[in-house]
């Protein structure tokens, strides 16, 4: 399984858009890259994925370069409720059963 | 739908003491699994259960027995606790053959092993 590679923190204010960056410079070709989102006390909450490109929906943004060794979380205009610790997860989805392995995240906070 | 539940959702265990957490998804979901995550620490997957009647090991199995009783319900027994376990245990579960692979995690369970 790949490897990912994060800051362990950022700090950002209200309204800002915040770029988070993930490196997994072994990741496969059938790998797919996957964010997360966990708020204290509670289980990580499925945020967004991709595999190549950029993908959007209406929480977040990834961004993908051609190599795919890297990845980009992008959040606009974060609030306080955004402060949270964001993982980023590569993994194969070409198989019939998928397994993750969470790194330690980024710890993002959000300051008024 | 109430998604994953959890239960116990705190528990305070003696060195030696067994116990077992409970987790059950009402979402129709093949996959579970098993997750520890330690003070500022990411989550560790410890067991997961592809499918019904099918179980393996994750990065961290030592210490602990899965169960997947149905569809539905996915055990963690420990038959000895060790302070070393001590952690917030989280139950995850996942659609199979899903072109996403989005794991939707109960609200955990507060170990604390004296």
């Amino acid at each position: 399984l790949a490897k990912t590679t994060q800051p362990i923190s950022m700090d950002s204010y209200e309204g800002q858009e915040v770029n988070i960056t993930c490196s997994h410079n072994n990741i496969a070709t059938n790998d797919y890259i996957t964010w997360y989102q966990q708020f204290p006390s509670q289980g990580p909450r499925f945020i967004i994925q991709g595999y190549k490109t950029k993908v959007t929906n209406e929480v977040a943004s990834l961004f993908i370069p051609a190599d795919r060794k890297s990845s980009t979380l992008s959040l606009p205009r974060v609030s306080l409720s955004d402060t949270a610790v964001y993982y980023c997860l590569v993994g194969d989805l070409s198989g019939s059963f998928n397994k993750f392995y969470f790194g330690s995240g980024t710890k993002l906070n959000v300051k008024p | 739908n109430a998604g994953v539940t959890q239960t116990p959702k705190f528990q305070v265990l003696k060195t030696g003491q067994s116990m077992t957490l409970q987790c059950a998804q009402d979402m129709n979901h093949n996959s579970m699994y098993w997750y520890r995550q330690d003070p500022g620490m990411g989550l560790r997957l410890i067991y997961y259960s592809a499918s019904e009647g099918t179980t393996d090991k994750g990065e961290v199995p030592n210490g602990y027995n899965v169960s997947r009783l149905n569809k539905r319900e996915f055990s963690l027994r420990l038959e000895s606790a060790a302070p070393s376990q001590t952690s917030v245990y989280f139950c995850a579960s996942s659609p199979q053959g899903s072109s996403y692979n989005e794991q939707f995690f109960g609200p955990g369970t507060r170990l604390t092993v004296l």
